[in-house]
């Protein structure tokens, strides 16, 4: 059964410490996905990479978070300093660009962030 | 504004009532468009998934959706308390897999025995 993989599932950190999330997308996906989802904005897209190569991450905060694919397996989003604005759920989501219709995203279970 | 509204709810329904969800778009160049359903404290999951303008049943679920309105909808019939999930809208420009999608804010749906 593939599925995408995300640690932690839960991280209660200290305002100003350094954040690391990680994700193993579906084998043989090409695109990984970002999102960071809150009661009030929803589910928002940080970034994401197709190959590894980042194509879009104008919506993540660019002082404090990096997104990195350091290999076809693993996904990274790292936030530091982190902030109490920063609690949120972040889901990671892989997909396989073919050129035809028909596929879609699949989620993992998500990293539950609280900053206090 | 956002380029995708849906009313957040939250929703309450008996058991088997026909529910109706929808989200409306400002997007034209929206092609793709899905429903997700999200369990409590769970990512969310692919429910339909429709091109273009048109019609999509699978089971209990129909998707519309009318792009000359910019209006989609999913409609339940026969709800069952298992149905009780938010239900997010999403959409793309390209094509789904791989392409950044634009989600609704979901709207919160009870389904109670």
């Amino acid at each position: 059964d593939a599925r995408v993989t995300q640690t932690p599932r839960h991280k209660v950190t200290e305002m100003g410490q350094e954040v690391t999330m990680r994700c193993q997308p579906i084998l043989g996906h090409n695109t990984v996905f970002w999102y960071r989802q809150t009661m009030m904005q929803g589910l928002e897209l940080l970034a994401y990479f197709r190959n590894r190569a980042p194509l879009d991450d104008s919506g993540m905060p660019k002082d404090r978070f990096s997104a990195e694919m350091p290999d076809a397996t693993l996904a990274t989003l790292k936030i530091q300093p982190s902030e109490p604005r920063d609690s949120a759920v972040y889901f990671c989501a892989s997909g396989l660009r073919t050129g035809s219709a028909g596929n879609t995203i699949y989620f993992g279970e998500g990293s539950w962030l609280t900053v206090v | 504004q956002k380029e995708v509204e849906q009313d957040p709810g939250p929703l309450s329904v008996p058991e088997g009532a026909i529910v109706s969800l929808n989200c409306t778009y400002s997007n034209s160049a929206f092609q793709y468009f899905m429903w997700y359903r999200q369990y409590s404290r769970k990512g969310p999951e692919l429910l339909m998934y429709t091109y273009s303008s048109g019609n999509k049943e699978d089971g209990r679920f129909t998707a519309q959706v009318d792009k000359s309105s910019k209006y989609i909808s999913l409609f339940i019939r026969d709800s069952q308390p298992s149905d009780s999930a938010t239900y997010l809208c999403a959409m793309s420009a390209g094509e789904t897999s791989g392409s950044r999608l634009t989600f609704g804010e979901g709207t919160q749906l009870t389904v109670n025995p």
